[in-house]
């Protein structure tokens, strides 16, 4: 049973635009969320994070939007840059669990000249 | 900064065999974590730890054993290795959490196995 989902295993944007990625989750328990990225042969490094009583965080070109009611998330550059192509996963955590991760299966960014 | 460590880089292994794999950090960290990456898949959490002398297993611990004797390093344990082992290991670590707010996992560069 796959509780956090990335239903888009890649996406190309061209340089410029806007990459939006989006992430679903079924379990209610979830109230911190987390978006890694991944580059091949390396480990994944933290992006940007969201808390449940947010709708929405922003880190420089990096913007999360979560919608609770709906249970997805979705994370947003603008503008995207050719070095941002890599493997996104979402993340997602219950507080007071050892920060446990449950992580999505990923989505492939190719970002386009 | 050397942050999350990981040893070895790459193994190869036959069926049975045994082998363990390191993880230190040097962000004195209380937690830390091993994960598993197959393909299409998402990483997977085999055990945890929530600091020195404490382990607990993950989503996916059959076939695993851990040990972390001191704070710094995490050791992942195949007793006998099988061909669906084979996989990607992540190690990572985080702080305490601060109230509310999870800390981020920092990760190391991963061991790739291969199981014959």
């Amino acid at each position: 049973d796959q509780q956090v989902k990335q239903n888009s295993p890649s996406l190309s944007v061209q340089e410029g635009r806007i990459s939006i990625l989006n992430c679903d989750y079924t379990n209610s328990m979830f109230d911190y969320f987390l978006w890694y990225k991944k580059y091949p042969a390396e480990g994944p490094t933290f992006l940007i994070s969201i808390s449940s009583i947010k709708d929405k965080n922003e880190d420089g070109r990096f913007t999360v939007f979560l919608n609770k009611s709906a249970k997805h998330l979705s994370l947003h550059i603008v503008p995207s840059q050719p070095g941002d192509s890599a493997v996104y996963f979402c993340a997602a955590s219950p507080t007071g669990t050892a920060s446990k991760l449950t992580f999505g299966t990923g989505t492939r960014l190719q970002v386009t000249l | 900064n050397a942050g999350v460590t990981q040893t070895p880089k790459f193994r190869v292994l036959k069926t049975g065999q045994s082998m363990t794999l390191l993880c230190a950090q040097d962000m004195n960290h209380e937690y830390m974590y091993w994960y598993r990456q197959d393909p299409g898949m998402g990483l997977r959490l085999i055990h945890y730890s929530v600091g020195e002398g404490t382990t607990a297993k993950g989503e996916v611990p059959d076939g695993y054993n851990v040990s972390r004797l001191k704070k710094q390093n995490f050791l992942l344990g195949l007793e006998s290795a099988a061909p669906s082992q084979t996989s990607v290991y992540f190690c990572a670590s985080s702080p305490l959490p601060t109230g509310a707010r999870v800390q981020p996992q920092h990760f190391g560069d991963g061991t790739r196995l291969s199981i014959l």
